[in-house]
């Protein structure tokens, strides 16, 4: 079984500072790993996905994710944040049969 | 590449009418696709797997009755809410994962479908 965890349902930052949104998992198996970001009223958008090759994954956006085995975590990290990133981000695990399990969720703010 | 779209974006019907929401992966092909709903400020719930050419499976607590779903073919599923009440209103958001191409492990979600059942 697979489950995920998001730390913090609200992030804010300033434009230009570091963006982390943080993730931890559990899976019975190795897992696959992805970030999606959501806009207000839209569907889920990929930025990056992790399924067993590189550890440090690099997405759209500026965005990317480290694999963590050791502390079971998928961080998203963006080194200089934008206001067209304010948006809903979503943690989510699959155990390779396809199914997604989903995080809650952390809504990401920029300040001006 | 890998986009899936939804018809309508937005319906709103009467109490005890049935809605059609479709969901199509314009550039692959997809043997399995998928219909979540999502509930203001809250994460997506996995309603149902929908498999070409055979029944969907539904998860625990989702009524099969009222939630049909049909995947007549590769590109195609589409979800029926029927006799719709109030508490159906949702945004409704389908996915597909590809049959070939490498990236089968991943799905790719529809811009959403509206519902609000008056």
């Amino acid at each position: 079984a697979q489950s995920v965890t998001q730390l913090g349902s609200h992030v804010s930052v300033s434009e230009g500072a570091l963006v982390l949104l943080r993730c931890n998992y559990s899976s019975s198996v190795p897992p696959y790993l992805f970030w999606y970001v959501q806009y207000p009223n839209q569907g889920l958008q990929l930025l990056l996905k992790y399924t067993s090759a590189a550890t440090l994954v690099k997405g759209i956006n500026g965005f990317e994710a480290e694999f963590k085995k050791s502390e079971t975590s998928f961080h998203l990290t963006k080194p200089s944040a934008h206001m067209s990133d304010a948006a809903e981000y979503f943690c989510a695990v699959s155990g390779g049969a396809q199914k997604l399990v989903f995080g809650q969720g952390t809504r990401l703010t920029i300040n001006p | 590449g890998a986009v899936v779209s939804q018809h309508p974006s937005r319906v709103i019907c009467k109490s005890g009418t049935s809605v059609k929401i479709e969901c199509r992966s314009l550039d692959f092909q997809a043997t399995t696709m998928f219909w979540y709903r999502q509930f203001p400020k809250q994460s997506l719930m996995l309603m149902a797997t929908s498999n070409e050419g055979s029944k969907a499976t539904y998860e625990q607590g989702v009524e099969k009755d009222k939630f049909l779903i049909n995947h007549a073919s590769l590109t195609l599923s589409t979800l029926t809410v029927t006799s719709a009440h109030p508490e159906d209103s949702s945004f409704y958001i389908c996915s597909a994962a590809p049959t070939s191409g490498g990236s089968q492990e991943t799905q790719y979600f529809g811009p959403g479908t509206r519902l609000l059942v008056l």
